[in-house]
């Protein structure tokens, strides 16, 4: 069965401090990933997503990912944290063209003023 | 454009009572989906439909009903409801075919107490 794992529950962190998040999925075909970002008290919305192409891709606010197709691996980074990051992070993994996709669990980031 | 809009954003039922949550989106597109988001288990998928008249399960579609008679609407029914279905509901929609792919576009959730 299909799944997305991600590795942090909970992540903290003073601002300008640099920031990774780990995804890793079992799927066995070609896949799109996304991280998608839910601020306190606002719905989901895309950050990033990857179809194809150069496997590091940029988003908005800074954020990027990187795909590692060895490592079934689509991690989050940012250089500098600041504090409106706050928010819960998650993966989601769907088949390319399929229409089912799988979220991972999340991470909930807090970054300290 | 309204995007994915969600009705109503809060709800409190008694177990037992039936209650159908909102979903209509207006940007034509064909695939909608309904999650439930609990605390530490993400968002799982309940059911899902490719297009008008064609619904399927995902992962966690008992005491759940959906239905599609229009492109546009996507309605879920709780049809007695348990504490257990106690969540936020998000309903998504995407357009596997044009240039945003299979990004989804969420509505603004609805949160759900059973008693």
């Amino acid at each position: 069965a299909q799944s997305v794992s991600q590795h942090n529950h909970h992540v903290i962190l003073s601002e300008a401090a640099s920031l990774e998040l780990g995804c890793n999925y079992s799927y066995g075909g070609t896949v799109n990933l996304f991280w998608y970002v839910q601020y306190p008290g606002q719905h989901l919305q895309l950050l990033l997503k990857y179809f194809s192409g150069d496997p590091l891709v940029k988003g908005i606010k800074g954020f990027e990912a990187e795909f590692i197709k060895s490592k079934f691996s689509f991690n989050l980074r940012k250089p500098s944290v600041q504090w409106s990051d706050t928010a819960e992070y998650f993966c989601a993994v769907s088949l390319t063209g399929g229409f089912k996709t799988i979220f991972g669990a999340g991470t909930r980031l807090f970054v300290k003023a | 454009n309204a995007g994915v809009t969600q009705t109503p954003k809060f709800q409190v039922l008694k177990t037992g009572q039936s209650m159908t949550l909102q979903c209509a989106q207006d940007m034509n597109h064909e695939y909608m989906s309904w999650y439930r988001q609990d605390p530490g288990m993400g968002l799982r998928l309940i059911h899902y439909s490719v297009g008008a008249g064609i619904t399927d399960q995902g992962e966690v579609p008992n005491g759940y009903n959906v239905s599609r008679s229009t492109t546009e609407d996507f309605p879920l029914r709780l049809l007695s409801a348990a504490p257990s279905q106690t969540s936020v509901y998000f309903c998504a929609s995407s357009s596997p075919l044009s240039s945003s792919g299979d990004t989804q576009y969420f509505g603004p959730g609805t949160r759900l107490t059973v008693l």
